[in-house]
């Protein structure tokens, strides 16, 4: 769920390091979930992707992880470079159920401050 | 993917005036948009969402009065900032999305300063 008000959580890693990067969900009720980048002065990009009736999806060095059970999720970068370097958010998103009210809202999960260090 | 431009990038203005800031989708047609504000270490918070050619609908706490959101053609969706003051100055971020489903296009952010 959102969490505007609480300062980022930091991570540092060294280049070359596989890097993990977790989020809580609020919404036993979302169903697709998504993780950004937002490098500094920036808006958020799409990194990857996943619904619920997965429990993982791969990328391109990007692997997302959902556990329902205990409503988390978790970002792992492999061979982390320094161009990673910047905030990441999980986000949660109801897409079915009533409409005009949650339907289609992203919520944004605090966001982590990921450092690489050359 | 889809294209999101927010216009200017940056402004600064004196406390007391209005600023208006853009939101455009490029190549696709935005049934909806939304805006944020971030202020710096923190998540986004969602201010308002805006369907074409409706009323925005406010999220609790923001000042519809104060946050003027047009959303007058598919492409492009307006925030103005009336009476700005020192405590509005935030990143501001607007997104856009085609289908009445969940994905979301992010504009750049405008950056606001009010002195």
């Amino acid at each position: 769920g959102e969490s505007v008000g609480l300062h980022l959580p930091t991570l540092s890693v060294q280049e070359g390091d596989n890097s993990i990067i977790n989020c809580a969900y609020s919404n036993s009720a979302s169903d697709y979930f998504i993780w950004y980048k937002q490098e500094s002065g920036k808006g958020p990009q799409f990194i990857i992707d996943i619904r619920s009736n997965m429990d993982k999806r791969q990328g391109q060095r990007v692997t997302v992880l959902l556990n329902k059970t205990v409503k988390h999720l978790s970002l792992q970068i492999a061979a982390t470079q320094p161009g990673d370097s910047a905030v990441y958010f999980c986000a949660e998103i109801n897409t079915q159920g009533r409409r005009g009210s949650t339907l289609g809202r992203l919520y944004f999960g605090r966001g982590t401050q990921l450092t690489v260090w050359p | 993917g889809a294209v999101v431009s927010q216009h200017p990038s940056w402004v600064i203005c004196k406390s007391g005036t209005s600023v208006k800031i853009e939101c455009r989708s490029l190549d696709f047609q935005a049934t909806t948009m939304f805006w944020y504000r971030q202020f710096p270490k923190q998540s986004l918070m969602l201010m308002a969402t805006s369907n074409e050619g409706s009323k925005a609908t406010y999220e609790q706490g923001v000042e519809k009065d104060k946050f003027l959101i047009n959303h007058a053609s598919l492409t492009l969706s307006t925030l103005t900032v009336t009476s700005a003051h020192p405590e509005d100055s935030s990143f501001y971020i607007c997104s856009a999305r085609e289908t009445p489903l969940y994905e979301q296009f992010f504009g750049p952010g405008t950056r606001l300063t009010v002195l």
